[in-house]
């Protein structure tokens, strides 16, 4: 099983419309969770962190679950400059530092 | 302020043929690592640095080595690139404790071994 785990999609959704991402992960002790957006053959950037009590940022909302180990990420009146893959990302802390769990991404495509 | 850079940005090579990928940041953070990306793999950890003259393996750190010899740069070496280490590289950075959200990832290296 992965430790991270996404759809990988893809959701092909008109410009307007609401989509939502599920990610689970597998580590328990995970410690943070982020979501990442890659555009294509670009590096990854960061959209937004995901705290327990959920949280927004515009159109976009993070949720986390940690009792059920899943992240959720709520996208509102999509716009086509959305379409991207977005990345699910678990960080656990180590005696070496922090280390980060990349989900292998959900393919979102906005359409006219 | 560049950020994270990254050359080359695309490279070819023969298999049994070594190389070094650079990777350079000038914001002064402490914690460097380097990412492949494959289809259908998501990013995966090859090396990391927690500061300068210290490095430690990730989840898939054989056929690489690393150095930190200053804050600012972090190469990987491929020793002997065979077909398997084609791949996207990116460099990342970040300062100390901020997990996810510290991290700036360069634009990437695209690799093909032939």
């Amino acid at each position: 099983r992965k430790e991270v785990e996404q759809d990988p999609g893809p959701f092909n959704v008109p410009e307007g419309a609401t989509v939502a991402f599920n990610c689970t992960y597998s580590n328990s002790a995970s410690q943070s969770f982020f979501w990442y957006r890659q555009d294509c053959r670009k590096e990854p950037k960061l959209l937004m962190s995901v705290y327990s009590s959920g949280n927004e940022d515009g159109r976009f909302t993070a949720q986390l679950n940690r009792a059920s180990q899943y992240i959720s990420l709520l996208i509102r009146d999509s716009k086509l400059s959305d379409s991207a893959t977005y990345l699910c990302v678990v960080r656990q802390l180590t005696g070496g530092g922090n280390k980060l769990t990349f989900g292998t991404g959900t393919q979102l495509k906005v359409e006219l | 302020n560049a950020g994270v850079t990254q050359t080359p940005k695309f490279q070819v090579l023969k298999t049994g043929q070594s190389m070094t990928l650079q990777c350079a940041q000038d914001m002064n953070h402490e914690y460097m690592s380097w990412y492949r990306q494959d289809p259908g793999m998501g990013l995966r950890l090859i090396h990391y640095s927690v500061g300068a003259g210290i490095t430690d393996q990730g989840e898939v750190p054989n056929g690489y080595n690393v150095s930190r010899s200053t804050t600012e740069d972090f190469p990987l070496r491929l020793l002997s690139a065979a077909p398997s280490q084609t791949s996207v590289y990116f460099c990342a950075s970040s300062r100390p404790g901020t997990g996810g959200d510290g991290y700036t990832f360069g634009s990437g290296t695209r690799l093909t071994v032939v």
